[in-house]
């Protein structure tokens, strides 16, 4: 496609549920990156993969959080138990590798009730 | 643990005056990134810096790196007000590809 996907780009949920996130990035793009954004803060890192591997999942909060991304292009963010704190936009981008420019998708806009 | 601050976190300018938004990093980095951010929408790549002494210019805006003093400034010349929007930098972690953002500042330009 022409940008980064992500869908959907609202949902919301119930505390205790499990919900998945998913990031379609810009073909032939091998590094993509989740990210996730409170209202009035920057963008806190959560997870890279190089490929289909994960680079570096420091920024997952806990074990709640896992993302995959199998075949190396669409990536899902899971997150288990949801919690009232998790309300955020979640935000996917992807490059063509290191130090190339990422570009974001439109995020996913995550309520927890 | 790298630390990315913005300053200020609010401007509010008059159409047609000049402004500078610093940005400081706490560890060393080869990579600094502007990015902008209208309300409600995602994010727009605005420059990217790789080297120090690095300046990059686009119509009213002009991005600089000085990675030995680990500061970024983003200077608005003659602003307008499609320029209003939260600008970020954002720093990679040398030797990693972990993009760290910084608080943001929000822009406000009025006539």
């Amino acid at each position: 496609g022409a940008g980064v996907s992500q869908t959907p780009s609202n949902k919301v949920t119930e505390k205790g549920k499990y919900v998945e996130l998913r990031c379609d990035p810009i073909s032939g793009h091998t590094a993509l990156y989740w990210y996730r954004q409170s209202l009035g803060q920057g963008p806190e890192f959560l997870i890279y993969f190089q490929g289909t591997g994960a680079a570096d999942d420091s920024g997952l909060p806990n074990d709640r959080f896992f993302a995959v991304r199998p075949e190396g292009s669409v990536s899902t963010l899971k997150i288990q138990r949801t919690e009232r704190g998790d309300s955020a936009v979640y935000l996917c981008a992807s490059s063509f590798g290191v130090g190339e420019k990422l570009f974001f998708g439109s995020g996913t806009q995550l309520s927890v009730l | 643990e790298l630390k990315v601050e913005q300053n200020p976190l609010f401007l509010s300018m008059q159409e047609g005056k000049n402004y500078t938004i610093y940005c400081n990093y706490s560890t060393t980095s080869d990579r600094l990134y502007w990015y902008r951010q209208d309300p409600g929408k995602s994010l727009e790549s605005l420059f990217v810096l790789l080297s120090n002494g690095a300046v990059k210019q686009e119509g009213r805006l002009m991005a600089s790196l000085d990675t030995k003093a680990r500061l970024s400034t983003l200077h608005i010349t003659a602003a307008v007000h499609d320029l209003s929007a939260t600008y970020f930098c954002a720093v990679v972690t040398y030797n990693t590809d972990k993009l760290i953002f910084g608080t943001g500042t929000r822009l406000q330009v009025f006539p």
